[in-house]
């Protein structure tokens, strides 16, 4: 059963501490994403990979960073330095970047106080 | 800068009652134009992809339709189970990632 998943669903901690969150994809994609959602505010990038061991920022990747050692893995930590950090966070996989549809797991809400 | 604006920011309607949804889009060369849903609390679920004016794709009561500047998401005689945010996104000619519109949220009332 191919897809992508997110965990964990919702996620807490404390103001200062960084937190990994974890995406995988079994659909043998090139491309992986991190996006963050706000209310009002729509999709906003994070970062994006292109292929194995290769990333590039979005347009927030401040506070933010990311790992692609696995095609089928791509973690996004928000460090301490992340301003506003609480927000509902999406994964999202691509045969590559460009013109093709993007698939998206479930998502990650993340409280921090 | 690739740019997606939708509207309306919200949309109720009765069962049954058929209407549009617009996403009108400024990009350099257009080389794809998507519609995802999002129903509250999950990731959203690709619904068509359109690559040129006058292209039209048919989902069930959902029908999308694409101009040079612009893309209708047409809903006829909508269900209550049709409520969700909709989502459009473009990609240019570069190899980018989708630019996302900040969505409609609909609403179907019984």
């Amino acid at each position: 059963d191919g897809g992508i998943t997110q965990s964990p669903k919702y996620l807490f901690r404390k103001e200062g501490q960084n937190v990994t969150l974890s995406c995988e994809q079994n659909l043998n994609h090139d491309a992986m994403y991190w996006y963050r959602q706000d209310p009002g505010q729509g999709l906003r990038l994070i970062y994006y990979s292109q292929i194995v061991n290769d990333f590039q920022k979005g347009d927030i990747a401040e506070g933010y960073s990311v790992s692609r050692e696995k095609k089928e893995s791509f973690p996004l930590t928000v460090t301490s330095a992340q301003k506003n950090p609480t927000a509902f966070y999406l994964c999202a996989s691509s045969i590559r970047t460009g013109s093709r549809e993007q698939y998206f797991g479930p998502g990650t809400r993340l409280t921090v106080t | 800068e690739d740019q997606v604006t939708q509207s309306p920011e919200a949309l109720r309607l009765q069962e049954g009652e058929s209407s549009s949804l617009n996403c009108s889009y400024t990009v350099s060369g257009l080389r794809g134009l998507f519609w995802y849903r999002q129903d509250p609390g999950k990731g959203p679920e690709f619904l068509f992809t359109l690559y040129s004016a006058g292209e039209e794709k048919e989902k069930e009561r959902l029908k999308a339709t694409l101009t040079k500047k612009e893309s209708f998401l047409h809903i006829t005689a909508p269900k209550p189970e049709d409520s969700a945010t909709y989502l459009c996104a473009v990609t240019d000619s570069g190899n980018t990632p989708l630019v996302f519109g900040k969505g409609t949220r609909l609403s179907v009332i019984a």
